[in-house]
């Protein structure tokens, strides 16, 4: 059975830091893509990153470019996020996904419960 | 950017009845080289992540019931419900897979007339 297990969420200073962490389980991790989606309270969702399958190939959306890094380690089956510079509207639950695929262009077949961060003083 | 654009934002529908949620893309998403429609639908219940529904624009996703079904190509795709039932209430997203940045439209609010 597939699991994605998100931690790391909190509450943190505008200006700060933050690193997401998702355990994955039940599939063999570096055969895939991932993802993370994120959506602010009450809003839909949004893409943020998604990381080729090695780790080499690293894309992001342009509203968090340069302040989030995506990352995994293909050893411990764990994809991260880590987050700086947070802003008021990164607030959001953070989910971690599975591309449905081995390559890229496929949809999110597999969603963590979620992460919830929030940026406030 | 392909800005994907739902409608409508809300929608309730009676129990047995059909509902219909459309689903329309800035630029196409139909592949030249495959024929494929990189088109998602999403159903997301309160306090819940989204659970994919639909791929390919028409595909349903194993353990989907039958009554869930998509359609369309190119630029405009639907979400059919073929006969809602209560647990279908739930708000519904569409997704283009086809370019980074994946886009998501706003989301259809389904509820029970």
């Amino acid at each position: 059975e597939v699991q994605l297990l998100e931690s790391g969420g909190g509450l943190v200073q505008p200006g700060g830091s933050l690193r997401l962490s998702c355990a994955a389980s039940g599939f063999t991790f570096s055969n895939y893509v991932m993802s993370w989606v994120r959506q602010a309270p009450g809003k839909g969702l949004e893409w943020v990153s998604t990381i080729s399958g090695s780790g080499s190939r690293t894309y992001y959306a342009d509203s968090v470019k340069g302040r989030f890094t995506i990352s995994r380690d293909n050893s411990k089956n764990r994809l991260y996020l880590q987050m700086n510079s947070l802003r008021a509207e990164d607030t959001a639950v953070y989910y971690c996904a599975k591309d449905r695929g081995g390559g890229y262009n496929y949809p999110n077949d597999y969603w963590g419960q979620g992460a919830l961060v929030t940026v406030s003083s | 950017d392909i800005v994907m654009t739902q409608s409508p934002d809300s929608l309730a529908v009676s129990l047995g009845e059909r509902a219909t949620i459309n689903c329309k893309s800035s630029q196409s998403v139909l592949s030249s080289s495959n024929n494929n429609n990189y088109l998602g639908w999403y159903q997301q219940k309160p306090g819940q992540p989204p659970k994919l529904l639909i791929y390919w624009a028409s595909t349903r996703e194993s353990g989907v019931p039958d009554r869930f079904s998509g359609s369309g190509s190119g630029t405009d795709f639907t979400l059919s419900i073929s006969s809602l039932q209560a647990e279908d209430v739930a708000v519904y997203y569409c997704q283009q897979y086809y370019s980074i940045p994946y886009t998501f439209g706003q989301g259809t609010k389904l509820e029970i007339k």
